[in-house]
């Protein structure tokens, strides 16, 4: 399994501002992940951050409102932009330590974002 | 894309009590999970689960993929197991090796 350290683990923070969660994995891993999970509901996949190039967003999420980078195989940070108390959720982080599909995910813990 | 349904939504359950969480997928699956969601948020992983039968202490989850459905079964549960039990199973949009989730099944053990 993966360790996967992930900040801020929560904040509250204005709207209009912006916050950006950080992703730490102690080995390197070939799939990222980012998630998000609104109030009371289940987890939606954000997008798939890939290393040295765009990240790949999911159906309703765009890269101007959760930029997202990942400058090598251990490191990846979400920004969530511009918040409305709408983006108030858990954001977790997600990897896969190996390539393709029939392999574990692990989890960091979240983070906690409530924007007022 | 793959759907997952779980079952029940709700499950409330006295200490030392029994029970069976079930999931059911839209299609066939090479790619399913167990987890538990703690009252801090914290997603736990139970069980990578594609296929067959796996047991861990109290836990033990049955993948039929022929059929479509995985079960996690808890025994002799204890409050400490309470909070949301989620499957997930292939994401199949743009990142195709994310995961798709079911809406949960919030458990409270009660002593």
């Amino acid at each position: 399994s993966a360790v996967i350290s992930q900040k801020p683990s929560r904040d509250i923070c204005q709207r209009g501002t912006s916050l950006t969660i950080q992703c730490q994995v102690d080995s390197q891993v070939t799939m990222m992940f980012w998630y998000r999970q609104q109030p009371g509901q289940s987890l939606t996949l954000i997008a798939t951050a890939n290393q040295g190039s765009e990240a790949t967003y999911e159906s309703g999420f765009v890269i101007d409102k959760f930029p997202i980078s990942r400058p090598n195989l251990t490191f990846s940070t979400l920004t969530v932009s511009n918040m409305s108390p709408e983006d108030s959720s858990i954001y977790l982080c997600s990897v896969k330590p190996l390539q393709g599909g029939n392999t574990e995910a692990f989890f960091g813990q979240g983070t906690r974002l409530t924007v007022v | 894309g793959i759907q997952v349904e779980q079952s029940p939504p709700d499950l409330i359950l006295q200490e030392g009590a029994n029970s069976t969480l079930r999931c059911n997928f839209s299609d066939s699956v090479n790619n399913l999970q167990w987890f538990h969601q703690n009252p801090w948020g914290q997603l736990i992983n139970l069980f990578y689960i594609p296929s067959g039968t796996k047991q861990n202490g109290r836990l033990s989850a049955t993948t039929v993929a022929t059929e479509r459905y995985s079960l996690l079964y808890i025994s002799s549960s204890q409050t400490t197991d309470s909070g949301v039990y989620f499957c997930a199973g292939p994401y199949s949009g743009g990142g195709a090796d994310g995961l798709t989730f079911g809406k949960g099944t919030h458990l409270i053990i009660q002593p």
